[in-house]
């Protein structure tokens, strides 16, 4: 069965530097999601992508952050000078149309010292 | 704002019990969604409830959606240990956006011999 797929799984970084999150969505989806969750607290909507471009992004998507959707298969987050409030799992997700449901990959556990 | 409120937030039952997480939300939404997280993992979809009335059963999981009321239940029948994980609602806000979730806060439940 077709998946989300992260990388890294893991990734421990120092404040302010960059740190690029990759995710292939699954190969015939259109819509691109990235959300993040802090430890133990829910999930939060960071930005949705189709058509090579954002579609609508949260108030935490500031301008530290970016994504691309660099080739035909993967979709990137970049945190361009991480502090330690960005420590969190970031998760991937894609869906075929904007009205099903989202699919999410296993997600890049973010910890900034 | 959209606001998505579940509870209980924690929920401790006995096997073979049954008990309802409920899920409201504070506006005109066209789709929810119920998503499984057990500990460390990623989302996995559990259903996707697209008009009013609409229900949907697997397993021992049941869930409901009420758009007038602006609820969704998920009802769990006989409780076995595998259940135990965090159920998140979410609602789509497309009519607004290109379909980014609102997350609840995750109902985290506990099945007990």
């Amino acid at each position: 069965e077709p998946e989300v797929t992260q990388t890294p799984s893991h990734q421990v970084t120092q404040m302010g530097q960059e740190v690029i999150l990759r995710c292939v969505p699954i190969s015939n989806h259109l819509y691109f999601y990235w959300y993040r969750q802090i430890l133990g607290q829910k999930v939060e909507f960071l930005v949705s992508f189709y058509n090579n471009e954002i579609s609508e992004k949260s108030e935490i998507f500031d301008d530290q952050f970016s994504v691309e959707r660099p080739d035909g298969s993967n979709f990137t987050l970049k945190i361009r000078s991480t502090k330690l409030e960005d420590s969190a799992m970031y998760f991937c997700a894609s869906s075929g149309d904007s009205l099903e449901t989202q699919y999410f990959g296993p997600g890049t556990r973010l910890l900034v010292l | 704002e959209l606001k998505v409120e579940q509870n209980p937030l924690f929920l401790s039952m006995q096997e073979g019990k049954n008990y309802t997480i409920y899920c409201n939300y504070s506006t005109t939404s066209d789709r929810l969604y119920w998503y499984r997280q057990d500990p460390g993992k990623s989302l996995e979809s559990l259903f996707v409830l697209l008009s009013n009335g609409a229900v949907k059963q697997e397993g021992r999981l049941m869930a409901s959606l009420d758009t007038k009321a602006r609820l969704s239940t998920l009802h769990i029948t006989a409780a076995v240990h595998d259940l135990s994980a965090t159920y998140f609602c979410a609602v789509d806000t497309y009519r607004r956006s290109q379909g980014n979730l609102i997350f609840g806060k995750g109902t985290k439940l506990s099945v007990k011999p």
